[in-house]
């Protein structure tokens, strides 16, 4: 059963343009959904998370909306750059629980 | 990663064989994590710790064990290595089980 689904799996966008990752999930006690963004030969690492009290969360270039009611978050980046380019993880959790993964999406930023 | 060391960094073994991988921590977090990524299927769960001896099985712990008989390391050992745990292994560390998991570099770990 999975428990994250995140869409696309590929994601190609213009240098300027807005990337938009989305992530569904199904169980209703996940209280924390961070973004981890990974390099080509590193370990993810956390970009930005958001908890279910607040519907949008923003930091610099990268947002997420969160829709509690339709048990969806999406990642928004803005002004996209080629320096974005790598895969992009949403994941879920509720206390005393570890992290589950959703499975990635590869975003590549063309000039 | 700044706090935390995977070894070794890349390993070809075959089939049969035993193989440690080493999480190595200097953070004193008391959770951590062994993940594997695989084209297709994300980051999934193996086993995890949280308290020296402490330990728990994840989604796809068949065919491995984990030791933790200290804070600062986390062992997962394939008892007999198979040509489908060939992947890459990803150690993360948490302060509080929950939150920001810091990741370590990964193992790239080939069965043949």
């Amino acid at each position: 059963q999975q428990q994250v689904k995140q869409s696309p799996q590929s994601l190609i966008v213009q240098k300027g343009g807005i990337s938009i990752i989305n992530c569904a999930y199904e169980n209703t006690a996940f209280d924390y959904f961070p973004w981890y963004q990974q390099f080509p030969g590193k370990g993810p690492a956390l970009l930005i998370a958001i908890r279910p009290d607040v519907s949008e969360k923003k930091e610099g270039r990268f947002t997420i909306s969160f829709n509690k009611s339709a048990k969806q978050f999406s990642l928004h980046i803005m002004d996209s750059q080629p320096g974005d380019s790598a895969t992009y993880f949403c994941a879920a959790t509720l206390i005393g629980t570890p992290l589950v993964f959703g499975k990635g999406t590869r975003l590549s930023v063309i000039a | 990663d700044a706090g935390i060391t995977q070894s070794p960094r890349h390993k070809v073994t075959e089939t049969g064989t035993p193989v440690t991988l080493r999480c190595h921590q200097t953070e004193n977090h008391r959770y951590m994590y062994w993940y594997r990524q695989d084209p297709g299927h994300g980051l999934r769960l193996i086993h995890y710790s949280y308290g020296v001896k402490d330990t728990d099985k994840g989604e796809v712990s068949d065919g491995y064990s984990v030791s933790r008989s200290k804070t600062e390391d986390f062992l997962l050992t394939l008892e007999s290595a198979t040509s489908s745990q060939t992947s890459v292994y990803f150690c993360a560390i948490s302060v509080q089980g929950r939150g920001g998991y810091t990741f370590g570099s990964g193992t790239r770990l080939t069965v043949v």
